[in-house]
């Protein structure tokens, strides 16, 4: 089975920390994303890899970045924290290939900024 | 832009009837539409899917309708178990993104 596992389940950060999410796959999948999942608005994407060291912007990136060094992890990285960063944080990864490819979750990180 | 919606954020049924959840899509090139699961302090899983060569796809109790040209998908689930009890939403691959709706919370009754 595919195992996706995010670093850590709770966090708690102060406003204008920065704050690392790690999330490693172990299915040697290409693609990786990192969603927020808010209440009334679903899952939103934040950024996705398709490949080492290349990144796109989801639909909401800002104040966000990421990085993938190596095919199995990609990081999650809010320079300066801030309270509507409070979400859950879900981190995804599946096969390049056809359209039909399953995206694979973590458990999620929930975040609260304070 | 919400191109994929899920008009109806919570549904409670109860136990044995059916589950009809739906999802509208504005993209016209989407093609291919998944359903997934998520649980409470869970990550999403994959339910079931469907290409748009098919109108229909079922896989157990889980059958999932197509209509391309109101642009909308439906996932009915007969009967409904407790079990089902979860937030369901609708995806859509585009190239490498995917796209979510906001999600239906299904509540079943016993």
């Amino acid at each position: 089975d595919v195992k996706v596992t995010q670093s850590s389940r709770y966090l708690v950060k102060r406003t204008g920390e920065k704050v690392f999410l790690e999330c490693v796959q172990d299915m040697d999948h290409e693609n990786m994303f990192w969603y927020r999942q808010d209440p009334g608005l679903g899952l939103r994407l934040i950024y996705f890899s398709y490949d080492v060291k290349m990144k796109e912007k989801g639909d909401i990136p800002e104040g966000y970045s990421v990085s993938r060094e190596k095919k199995e992890r990609f990081s999650l990285i809010l320079e300066s924290a801030s309270t509507n960063q409070t979400s859950m944080y879900l981190c995804a990864s599946s096969l390049r290939g056809g359209r039909g490819e399953k995206l694979f979750f973590g458990s999620g990180t929930q975040l609260s900024v304070l | 832009d919400q191109q994929v919606k899920q008009n109806s954020p919570s549904l409670s049924v109860q136990e044995g009837r059916i589950s009809i959840l739906n999802c509208d899509y504005t993209n016209s090139m989407f093609d291919y539409f998944l359903w997934y699961k998520k649980y409470p302090a869970e990550g999403p899983t994959f339910l079931i899917s469907i290409s748009s060569i098919k109108d229909k796809n079922e896989d157990g109790r889980f059958t999932v309708f197509l209509n391309k040209s109101a642009k909308h998908l439906s996932l009915h689930i007969v009967p409904s178990q407790p079990g089902d009890s979860a937030v369901y939403f609708c995806a859509a691959p585009f190239y490498q993104k995917v796209t979510f709706g906001t999600g239906t919370k299904l509540q079943v009754i016993p």
